[in-house]
C-alpha cells in the first residue's frame, strides 16, 4: 500500500513565523506535489517536484518555497507565514507517469494567527 | 492558466436516488480523474480515463471521458450514507503529462 504521511494533522502558527510543512512517501515515486484547499476553490497546485533537487512552480506559488533533498521527502516552506495562508495543505506523490496514479496525504490545517 | 468546470457545487439527495455531476474545460484533456475526499482526509482517487469517449465502472460509480476530450462526468446509482463527501474531477491538459488540473469539487449530502 503506498503510504503519504504529513507531518502535522493541524497546525497553528503566528504571522511572520517561518513554517515547515514536511511530507514523506514510502513508494519511491519520483514525483511529488503540494496543493492548498480553500472552500469554493478546489485544489491548486503550488509546486511540484520530478525528482530530487528538482522543482517546479505551479500556479500558486507566491509565499511559498520548497526542498527535496531526498527523494522520499518533500518539504513546503512558508518563509514568513501570512494570515491568508490559512489553509488545508495536502502533499501527493507519484511515481512518474501520467497514468500512474496520485496519492495524497491525510492534509495539515494550517491557521496562521 | 487552465480551468474546469464542475457542476454542480453541492447536492443535496435521498438515500437511493442516482447521482450525477460533470466537469467541462474550454481546452483539450489527455486524461480525466475523478476523486473523492472523506471529511479530514485527503483525495482518494475512484476511476481514471485515458481515452476518449471511454466509459468505467469502480462499483457503483461510472464516469465517462467525453468524445470532444473537453468533458467528463460521474454518475453514482443508488446512493449509499458513506457517499458523502467532495467528489473532484481532474485531468491532465494536452501535453502536460506532469500537472494535474482540478475542478473546485461537488459537495454530496445525502438526506436520512
Amino acid at each position: 500500500d503506498v503510504k503519504v504521511t504529513q507531518s502535522s494533522r493541524y497546525l497553528v502558527k503566528r504571522t511572520g513565523e517561518k513554517v515547515f510543512l514536511e511530507c514523506v512517501q514510502d513508494m519511491d515515486h519520483e514525483n511529488m506535489f503540494w496543493y492548498r484547499q480553500d472552500p469554493g476553490l478546489g485544489l491548486r497546485l503550488i509546486y511540484f517536484s520530478y525528482d530530487v533537487k528538482m522543482k517546479e512552480k505551479g500556479d500558486i506559488p507566491e509565499g511559498y518555497s520548497v526542498s527535496r533533498e531526498k527523494k522520499e521527502r518533500f518539504s513546503l516552506i512558508l518563509e514568513s507565514a501570512s494570515t491568508n495562508q490559512t489553509s488545508m495543505y495536502l502533499c501527493a506523490s507519484r511515481k512518474g507517469d501520467r497514468t500512474d496514479t496520485q496519492y495524497f496525504g491525510p492534509g495539515t490545517r494550517l491557521t496562521v494567527l | 492558466g487552465q480551468q474546469l468546470n464542475q457542476s454542480p457545487q453541492s447536492m443535496f439527495i435521498q438515500e437511493g436516488e442516482d447521482v450525477s455531476m460533470n466537469c467541462t474545460s474550454s481546452s483539450i484533456f489527455n486524461t480525466w480523474l475523478w476523486y473523492k475526499q472523506d471529511p479530514g482526509e485527503g483525495p482518494v482517487l475512484l476511476i481514471a480515463l485515458y481515452k476518449a469517449g471511454e466509459l468505467t465502472s469502480n462499483g457503483r460509480l461510472t464516469a465517462q471521458f467525453g468524445i470532444t476530450r473537453k468533458d467528463s462526468f460521474l454518475n453514482i446509482s443508488a446512493s449509499i450514507p458513506s457517499d458523502v463527501g467532495i467528489y473532484f474531477c481532474a485531468g491532465h491538459p494536452l501535453n502536460r503529462d506532469d500537472k494535474i488540473i482540478f475542478g473546485k469539487g461537488t459537495r454530496l449530502h445525502i438526506l436520512p
